[in-house]
């Protein structure tokens, strides 16, 4: 069993739709990340949670510690959005980190 | 200001040489990060270092190693190269590591090809 698990692998919307991946850890963490990656590799960091719940624009990122559980949200869902979003675990009191193996997003117009 | 910087963007190898990947950071980081990325195994930590020294080590063979300079700019040489070593190499720079800070930036990758 993966550290780092996400749902789902993929994810086909419609533009305005409200998404949802969610990311399960098993490991002591001291920060969580959501990464996003576009075609070409470049990957851009979205949140870094260590607690409660994170707010960027259309996106909100929530982490429950005691559950060892993360939903990224993406409202309103626009076909710029399509990448594969990927999270992330710093392992506790050390900077290495254990990755999931991401989800596709698809949005179409 | 500049991003994360990784030379070279796009290289081709073949078994048994050798390869050295740069990376220059955000200026004013100080920690710097190596990835692995390859369908097979997706995303895959391979060494951190601070201040010039080496603080964490992913699960690779001896064959991967690396070091970072007084300025911060850090290389990564991989020995001996094995056609499993085709992957997609990523940095990223931090201030003071993600343990610490958090923010991770990325360089847009080196893409190396081993035949």
């Amino acid at each position: 069993k993966n550290e780092v698990e996400q749902s789902p692998q993929n994810l086909t919307a419609q533009e305005g739709e409200f998404i949802t991946i969610n990311c399960s850890y098993s490991v002591g963490i001291s920060a969580l990340h959501w990464l996003q990656q576009h075609p070409g590799g470049g990957i851009v960091s979205l949140f870094m949670l260590s607690s409660g719940k994170k707010k960027h624009g259309r996106l909100i990122a929530t982490i429950n510690i005691q559950e060892k559980h993360s939903s990224l949200h993406i409202t309103a869902s626009h076909p710029r959005d399509s990448a594969v979003y990927i999270c992330a675990v710093t392992v506790y009191n050390t900077d290495k980190l254990i990755f999931g193996t991401g989800t596709r997003l698809q949005v179409f117009p | 200001k500049a991003g994360v910087t990784q030379t070279p963007r796009y290289l081709i190898k073949t078994r048994g040489q050798q390869v050295t990947l740069s990376c220059s950071p955000i200026s004013g980081h100080r920690s710097v990060s190596w990835y692995q990325q390859t369908p097979g195994q997706g995303l895959q930590f391979l060494f951190e270092y601070f201040s010039e020294t080496q603080r964490n080590k992913g699960n690779f063979p001896g064959r991967f190693s690396g070091r970072q300079f007084s300025n911060s700019r850090s290389e990564m040489n991989v020995s001996t190269l094995e056609l499993g070593d085709s992957a997609l190499y990523l940095c990223a720079s931090s201030l003071l590591g993600t343990a610490n800070t958090g923010e991770l930036f990325f360089g847009e990758g080196s893409r190396l090809t081993v035949l």
